[in-house]
């Protein structure tokens, strides 16, 4: 129980172009999801928190305008990376928790690269 | 505020031996901590947590931590090394249920183990 996942797994864009990158979890309803930043060889960083139905919070030097959150259902979320540029060239990763437990589960994680 | 401090970017052991792998954290309320394993290019596994209760976790592939308030300590053992443990691994700090539920990742501990 409890699967996350991810689509697509990897995708390279072109700069100047918007990819969107989904987020599901599989067999319980999320009520909260996050988004993690992950570059080669560091920890992940929080980008935002989305609860379904929401506008999703962002950390403190995230960009709104540029990585558009989503949560319109209890088990999806989309971040949208708007006018990628090769410095948001990174792992994105989402995470899930349902309700009152108080644990994330991970997906697999998008690698984006962006020429 | 919270912070997650791991002691060593690389640990390397042999095969058969123990493995130790330190975690500090900062903390204004009772902490939830945790553990993750990051294989490449894949997302996080968790490993153990501690929420309240027994202060020793164990958790999946043989692994356990001990919470030690004293200490502000959280390190993972293993009592024998093998060669899948080879990965990286990350301690994550938590205020929920007392506060933001938002995990705080140290910067990693890559484990490498010598055959």
């Amino acid at each position: 129980g409890a699967v996350v996942s991810q689509h697509p797994s990897w995708v390279i864009c072109k700069s100047g172009t918007s990819v969107k990158i989904e987020c599901r979890s599989l067999d319980f309803q999320a009520t909260t999801m996050f988004w993690y930043r992950q570059f080669p060889k560091q920890s992940l960083m929080l980008m935002a928190t989305s609860n379904e139905g929401s506008k999703a919070t962002y950390e403190q030097g995230v960009e709104k305008d540029k990585f558009l959150i989503n949560h319109a259902s209890l088990t999806l979320s989309t971040l949208t990376v708007t006018s990628a540029h090769p410095e948001d060239s990174s792992f994105y990763i989402c995470s899930a928790r349902s309700g009152a437990i108080y644990e994330q589960y991970f997906g697999p994680g998008t690698r984006l690269t962006v020429t | 505020a919270q912070s997650v401090t791991q002691l060593g970017s690389h640990v390397s052991v042999s095969e058969g031996a123990l493995v130790l792998l330190r975690c500090n954290y900062s903390s204004s309320v009772p902490p939830y901590l945790f553990w993750y394993v990051q294989y490449p290019n894949q997302g996080l596994q968790l490993l153990l947590k501690y929420t309240t209760g027994a202060t020793l976790v164990k958790g999946i592939n043989g692994f356990e931590a001990e919470f030690k308030k004293s200490e502000t300590s959280f390190h993972l053992t293993k009592p024998s090394a093998h060669m899948s443990d080879a990965a990286e691994y990350f301690c994550a700090v938590s205020s929920a249920p007392f506060g933001n539920e938002k995990l705080t990742f140290g910067t990693g501990t890559r484990l490498t183990i010598i055959p």
